[in-house]
């Protein structure tokens, strides 16, 4: 079964600074997509970033960036030039792509905070 | 942008009454989740529905839990006999066809249950 982990419960970064969110997943797949989710206070899942394991370039958007390790089966999301609307509670997540149900499996979250 | 709606967003109900979370998926998805976050925990996949029958199910959907899509836009969760645990946040999803992330794995605002 995949599993997905989440090291850190609880994270706290001044404005501005840039910051790492580590996650590990174990599968025997080959074949999955891996995502960061960002859930704020209103407890909306919101989609931060996907990758999909047979690409190797580290996905981008705009201020959030991965870095995806498939040997290591880590993929970490890095958070450059922080805001205080960051804050919020970040899910790794895995899907394996060979699953026809394509149900996501989640780690236990990190907390964030971004400080003024 | 296209959205899955959720009602209500906050349910209170009493131990034992039966309660239904409504969902209305985005109109040209074909497949159906829901999702249950107990306050402080990771997300957890409960089941999940294509082609009008439950397609994969979590050991967490029991005998209390059903699902079904009464018409061609509601999925509905149904808990028979609400206990004090089953209060969590629940979150519908719904996601499209063929190579379905491209076209797009949408959540809902969730439907926060809590049982007295």
């Amino acid at each position: 079964a995949q599993t997905v982990t989440q090291s850190q419960p609880e994270m706290s970064v001044q404005e501005a600074e840039t910051v790492t969110l580590s996650c590990t997943y174990d599968t025997s797949e080959n074949n999955y997509y891996l995502f960061w989710y960002k859930q704020p206070p209103s407890r909306q899942m919101i989609l931060v970033i996907r990758q999909e394991a047979y690409k190797q370039q580290n996905a981008t958007e705009n201020r959030f960036s991965v870095n995806f390790q498939k040997a290591a089966k880590s993929f970490s999301l890095k958070i450059s030039d922080s805001q205080l609307g960051d804050t919020a509670m970040y899910f790794c997540a895995f899907m394996d792509r060979m699953n026809r149900d394509d149900k996501i499996i989640f780690g236990k979250g990190t907390r964030l905070h971004i400080l003024p | 942008e296209p959205e899955v709606t959720q009602t209500p967003s906050h349910q209170v109900t009493q131990m034992g009454q039966e309660v239904i979370l409504r969902c209305v998926p985005i109109s040209n998805h074909l497949y159906f989740y829901w999702y249950r976050q107990i306050l402080g925990q990771k997300v957890e996949f409960l089941v999940s529905f294509y082609n009008n029958e439950i397609s994969e199910k979590s050991e967490i959907f029991d005998d209390q839990f059903s699902v079904e899509r009464p018409d061609g836009s509601n999925f509905t969760l149904k808990i028979r006999s609400t206990k004090l645990e089953d209060s969590a946040m629940y979150f519908c999803a719904s996601s499209g066809k063929g190579g379905r992330l491209l076209y797009g794995y949408t959540f809902g605002s969730g439907t926060r249950l809590t049982v007295v």
